[in-house]
C-alpha cells in the first residue's frame, strides 16, 4: 500500500486568497487524483494529475481556478486560487493500485475554510 | 448526476447489530468498491467486487454484487463502535477514474 501526506492538515484563508496543497507519495506512481469532499457530501474528482503532462480536469473543474503541479512521481500540489467562502472543503489526493482500474489509496485531506 | 446512489444516507444501530448498506449505478462497471471514511478524514478502501463476481467477504464485511439490478451492498456484521464512520461505494468505468456514492453515515451505539 502507498502512504500519502497532505499539507497543510487545514487551513482558515481569507476570500480572494490562493492557498496551495501538497502531497506526498511513499513511492513513485503514475497517477495522482485531487478530490474535493463539500461539507457532509461525497467526493467530487477535480482532476487527474499525470506526471510529465498537463493534469486533465473534470466537468465544472478549470485550471485557472486549480491549477496543478505534478513535477516528479511522488509529489503534487493543488492550489485553490482567488478563494471564496463555497471552496470551503476537504481536499484529498490519491493515488491508484499499480494494475490500473482498482482501489485508490488518500491522504489525510485537507480541511479548507474561506471566510 | 453521481453514478452511486446509496441508502440509506444514515443509519442508527447498537452495537452487535449488522448493519446493511446498499448503493445503486447507472452504468456498466469493471468494478464497486466500498471506502470508509472517519470524521472527515482521508478515505479507507474496504473491498473491492469485480464485475463478473457476486459475493466476497472480507472479515467482517460482505459485499454483494447485482449487475442485472445495477445494485450492490455492504454488510457489517457484529457491529462495534469503532465501525461508526460514513461508508461509500465507488464504481469503477473503466481506466482510473473512480466515481462515489453520496454516503451512508453509520452509527454504532455502545
Amino acid at each position: 500500500s502507498a502512504v500519502i501526506s497532505q499539507k497543510p492538515s487545514r487551513d482558515i484563508c481569507q476570500r480572494g486568497t490562493s492557498l496551495t496543497i501538497q502531497c506526498q507519495v511513499d513511492s513513485q506512481v503514475t497517477m495522482m487524483f485531487w478530490y474535493r469532499q463539500q461539507p457532509g457530501q461525497s467526493l467530487t474528482l477535480i482532476a487527474t494529475a499525470n506526471q510529465g503532462s498537463e493534469a486533465t480536469y473534470e466537468s465544472g473543474f478549470v485550471i485557472d481556478k486549480f491549477p496543478i503541479s505534478r513535477p516528479n512521481l511522488t509529489f503534487s500540489t493543488l492550489t485553490v486560487s482567488n478563494m471564496s467562502p463555497e471552496d470551503s472543503s476537504i481536499y484529498l489526493c490519491s493515488v491508484g493500485k499499480g494494475d490500473g482500474g482498482s482501489e485508490q489509496y488518500f491522504g489525510p485531506g485537507t480541511r479548507l475554510t474561506v471566510t | 448526476s453521481q453514478q452511486g446512489e446509496e441508502d440509506p444516507q444514515a443509519l442508527s444501530i447498537q452495537e452487535g447489530e449488522n448493519a446493511t448498506m446498499n448503493c445503486s449505478y447507472k452504468t456498466s462497471i469493471n468494478n464497486l468498491q466500498w471506502y470508509r471514511q472517519n470524521s472527515g478524514r482521508g478515505l479507507v478502501h474496504l473491498i473491492l467486487i469485480r464485475s463478473n463476481e457476486r459475493e466476497k467477504h472480507s472479515g467482517r464485511l460482505r459485499v454483494t454484487l447485482d449487475t442485472s439490478k445495477k445494485s450492490s451492498s455492504l454488510l457489517i456484521t457484529a457491529s462495534r463502535a469503532a465501525d461508526t464512520a460514513s461508508y461509500f461505494c465507488a464504481t469503477n468505468v473503466g481506466g482510473f477514474k473512480t466515481i462515489f456514492g453520496a454516503g451512508t453515515r453509520l452509527f454504532v451505539k455502545a
